[in-house]
């Protein structure tokens, strides 16, 4: 199976950048996703890495090294809405349908 | 657009008990996947169905079983309900099994007693 770590929780100010870690553990990696899922809610796609580098999407960005099984999103100019657990999970070539997911980081966003 | 819809939202059952849980996969979705997600932690990937059929299973026991129909809608039932089964149980849906973005639903708040 695989491992995938990410921290329990993260505190940042309103306006500020936060970055949330996640390491893995895998073979046949085929890609890792994060998701946003605020509570009671469903998780809602963010975005997707396959290839080693940075992907930016607004105020989101995601990085992915796959030599190091690691990935971080990056949120900037944090707004209060921002509060709320970041997913990531990884995908590998012997389960396509499959999402492993981490166990989530709660950010909560201060003013 | 009619994203993936989840029924019922909330429900409670008694230990030993058997529950259906629907899900409707977004439109032009043919592909559904379950999850189970305890407080506090990360959906866990139960099966995934596609062309009506189960195509992968996670680590979860034979009280779990499923179905989809022509349709792509999809059914999760779990016999001998046990406490530790209290959890959210998200749908995912998806074009064909290997797309890379799965949508998911509100889920259904299930709680055993």
């Amino acid at each position: 199976g695989q491992n995938i770590d990410q921290p329990t929780e993260m505190t940042a100010t309103e306006g500020a950048i936060v970055q949330i870690n996640c390491t893995y553990q895998t073979s046949g990696f085929n890609g890792l996703f994060w998701y946003q899922q605020h509570a009671g809610e469903a998780p809602t796609f963010l975005s997707y890495n396959v290839l080693d580098g940075l992907e930016e999407k607004g105020r989101f960005s995601s990085f992915l090294s796959r030599s190091k099984g690691y990935s971080y999103l990056l949120l900037k100019e944090l707004q209060m809405k921002d509060s709320a657990s970041y997913l990531c999970a990884v995908r590998t070539t012997d389960s396509w349908g499959k999402l492993q997911f981490g166990a989530g980081t709660q950010v909560v966003v201060t003013p | 657009d009619a994203g993936v819809t989840q029924s019922p939202t909330h429900l409670i059952k008694t230990r030993g008990q058997q529950v259906t849980l629907r899900c409707s996969p977004k439109s032009g979705h043919d592909t559904v996947s379950w999850y189970q997600q305890a407080l506090g932690q990360g959906p866990q990937f139960i099966f995934q169905y596609y062309e009506e059929e189960e195509r992968q299973r996670g680590n979860f026991p034979d009280r779990f079983s499923g179905h989809q129909f022509p349709n792509y809608s999809s059914e999760l039932n779990v016999n001998a309900l046990l406490l530790g089964d209290s959890a959210l149980y998200l749908c995912a849906s998806s074009f064909r099994q290997g797309a890379y973005e799965q949508y998911f639903g509100p889920g259904t708040r299930l709680t055993v007693t």
